[in-house]
């Protein structure tokens, strides 16, 4: 199984920052993996597919970056609904999630 | 609209079984990959099993033996039969579309195990 290790757990910014997200797997998922966001009571929502492709809808602050086993998702400017925790998957069977990276406000 | 609705959550006995329910509309889930994933405040998200548009079926350690993924093409609807159950299957369990990623989420039903 792979294990999926995200850092840092916490990022405390204020909205305009720049928020950057890091997801390290044991092995390499090659350029599978995908990036969540987390509201509190609500389901994950897909941001990002395949480490950089952008899901539908999803504004343009949000990119993915990595492949292997470093991958980097980046909020270009933070705005007010992208406090959240943010959750890394790879997508080799079994499928395995991160721990997740709460990003809240300074 | 594309959209999936899960049912069957509940309180249920330690050894008990369940059966949860996903309702998809907008899309025909056995042209699809379909997974059930759960989320526990103490193990994040956790992947429980998958079925894939040419029926394979695969499940994570954790629930192999005891729960049975599968789908219903006439009802469009996809089930997990979950039985022997444990407290540590406690989760909010939600029916995820996989399309290139897990690209459609339903708002998730709460399983209690306890006696």
């Amino acid at each position: 199984e792979i294990v999926l290790t995200q850092s840092p757990a916490t990022l405390s910014l204020s909205p305009g920052e720049r928020a950057t997200l890091s997801c390290r797997a044991s092995q390499s998922v090659s350029s599978y993996l995908a990036w969540y966001q987390q509201k509190p009571g609500q389901a994950p929502r897909l941001l990002i597919y395949d480490a950089s492709n952008r899901a539908t809808g999803i504004p343009v602050r949000f990119s993915g970056s990595g492949s292997g086993t470093d991958f980097t998702l980046t909020i270009s400017s933070l705005e007010p609904e992208d406090f959240a925790v943010y959750y890394c998957q790879q997508r080799s069977n079994p499928f395995t999630f991160g721990p997740g990276t709460k990003v809240d406000i300074k | 609209e594309v959209q999936l609705v899960e049912t069957g959550g509940g309180l249920i006995q330690p050894g008990g079984s369940l059966r949860l329910s996903c309702a998809a509309s907008g899309f025909t889930v056995n042209s699809n990959y379909m997974s059930w994933v759960r989320q526990t405040p103490g193990k994040g998200l956790e992947w429980v099993s998958v079925i894939y548009s040419g029926g394979a079926t695969y499940y994570a350690d954790s629930v192999k033996g005891r729960f049975t993924i599968s789908r219903d093409n006439s009802k469009n609807t996809l089930y997990l039969q979950m039985s022997s159950l444990r407290a540590e299957d406690t989760a909010v369990y939600y029916c995820v579309r996989d399309y290139f990623a897990f690209d459609i989420w339903g708002q998730g039903t709460m399983v209690t195990v306890s006696s």
